[in-house]
């Protein structure tokens, strides 16, 4: 079983939809929860960062973590076609740097 | 200059040249990574360095050699190179590789081995 979970999509959304991008994982020491975003032929880029459990909001995007279930989502609403890209979850236990990512949601948002 | 930059952008080499990916970061980090990425699998750890020792390699093949001279350059050396090694390989800093930071990336070199 792998330690992180993610659907690789593709997912294709009309312009304007609520997107919901999630991953599930194995080890319950995970403390700290990232979302990266990565456009073709660029490197990932930091879009959400969140510590133990909660929500967190940043203008259209919401990281949600669910400790419980082992299962953290990333929200975007009112999506454009600019959102169209991979999104990589990746996640680290709080006593090193080291952070294990998912496969990546390639998503497209569609005028 | 902001950031992490890398270079090449693309390189291109046979199974026996011998080439060398370089990274430089411009964000006062003190911790630096190699990570490797390939089609359809998560980002793959390589190597770790933290104020410019390493702490971490992650069952890389000795074809890969990297070299960290200060806490804002890191390198990687490549010999004897297989067709499998073909990939996007990305750069990454964060403030110590201490307790869960976000790390930063650039954009990686796109190695194409013939």
């Amino acid at each position: 079983q792998k330690e992180v979970e993610q659907d690789p999509g593709p997912l294709s959304v009309p312009e304007g939809a609520i997107v919901s991008l999630n991953c599930t994982y194995s080890n319950s020491a995970f403390q700290y929860f990232m979302w990266y975003r990565q456009y073709s032929r660029k490197g990932p880029e930091l879009l959400m960062y969140t510590y133990s459990s909660g929500n967190k909001e940043d203008g259209r995007f919401t990281a949600q973590v669910d400790k419980s279930s082992k299962y953290i989502s990333l929200f975007i609403r009112d999506s454009q076609p600019s959102d169209s890209a991979t999104y990589l979850c990746a996640m680290s236990e709080g006593d090193t740097g080291k952070l294990i990512f998912g496969q990546g949601t390639t998503l497209q948002v569609k005028p | 200059e902001t950031g992490v930059t890398q270079t090449p952008r693309h390189l291109v080499m046979g199974m026996t040249n011998k080439k060398s990916l370089k990274c430089e970061q411009h964000l006062g980090h003190n911790a630096m990574y190699w990570y490797k990425q390939s089609a359809k699998k998560p980002l793959e750890l390589m190597f770790v360095y933290n104020f410019k020792e390493q702490t971490e390699n992650n069952s890389v093949p000795s074809r890969f050699s990297p070299e960290c001279p200060n806490s804002s350059h890191l390198f990687l050396h490549l010999h004897t190179l297989q067709p499998e090694d073909s990939a996007l390989y990305l750069c990454a800093s964060s403030q110590d590789g201490q307790r869960g930071q976000p790390q930063h990336f650039g954009d990686g070199t796109r190695l194409s081995i013939l």
